[in-house]
């Protein structure tokens, strides 16, 4: 079975500072993977996903992700942050049977 | 834009008694879950459907039932709360082809039991 691990659970940075949230998946054959944001107290919302093709994903508010299969991992990245962007990150890999399996989240926090 | 509605954002309940929490999506999609979410335990599978009149166990069901009578609607039944089912309750859809589109959420309810 498909999982995922967050390696951290919380990540403080400082405002415009770059940001790289980890997760690494185990391995198999065919590969689909997901980014999700959650703001408080609001359901997840779909940052990003990586179906096939060029391993570097661009999603929704300048985040963007790299597919690296050699190490099996697919880690968030960001140039500059907002404050905005404090929020819960999970890292999610689709399973069998149209289940996908979330991560346990990484809290970003950003402070001015 | 995909909608996923559920009706309640916050909701207190007293203990023992029958609570329903709703779902509706509006995008035809035939696959619906139901997630419970809680401090350092992640997002958690509690039962999910894969057409009208179906529905499969997740990870944790102890305690929760469901019913989809119409592709649009899955509900989530707590039989009898209990203070340990406080959470936050997650919805989602996607169609058939989950892999290609990932899962749309609902806002969540917020169910305290007392």
């Amino acid at each position: 079975a498909q999982s995922v691990t967050q390696l951290d659970s919380q990540v403080p940075v400082f405002e415009e500072a770059p940001v790289e949230l980890r997760c690494n998946y185990s391995s198999s054959v065919s590969v689909y993977l997901f980014w999700y944001v959650q703001y408080p107290n609001q359901g997840l919302q779909l940052l990003l996903k990586y179906l096939s093709g060029s391993t570097l994903v661009k999603g929704i508010n300048g985040f963007e992700a790299e597919f690296n299969k050699s190490q099996t991992s697919f880690h968030l990245r960001k140039p500059s942050v907002h404050i905005s962007d404090t929020a819960e990150y999970f890292c999610a890999v689709y399973s069998s049977a149209s289940k996908i399996i979330f991560g346990s989240g990484t809290r970003l926090s950003i402070r001015p | 834009d995909v909608k996923v509605t559920q009706s309640s954002r916050y909701l207190v309940k007293r203990t023992g008694e029958k609570v329903f929490l709703e779902c509706v999506q509006d995008m035809d999609h035939e696959n619906m879950f139901w997630y419970r979410q809680d401090p350092g335990l992640g997002l958690r599978l509690i039962y999910f459907s894969y057409d009208v009149k179906m529905k499969e166990k997740g990870d944790i069901p102890e305690g929760y039932s469901v019913s989809r009578e119409k592709k649009e609607r899955f509900s989530l039944i707590l039989e009898s709360a209990s203070t340990n089912q406080t959470s936050m309750y997650l919805c989602a859809s996607s169609p058939t082809d989950s892999y290609n589109y990932g899962y749309t959420f609902g806002s969540g309810t917020r169910l305290t039991v007392v």
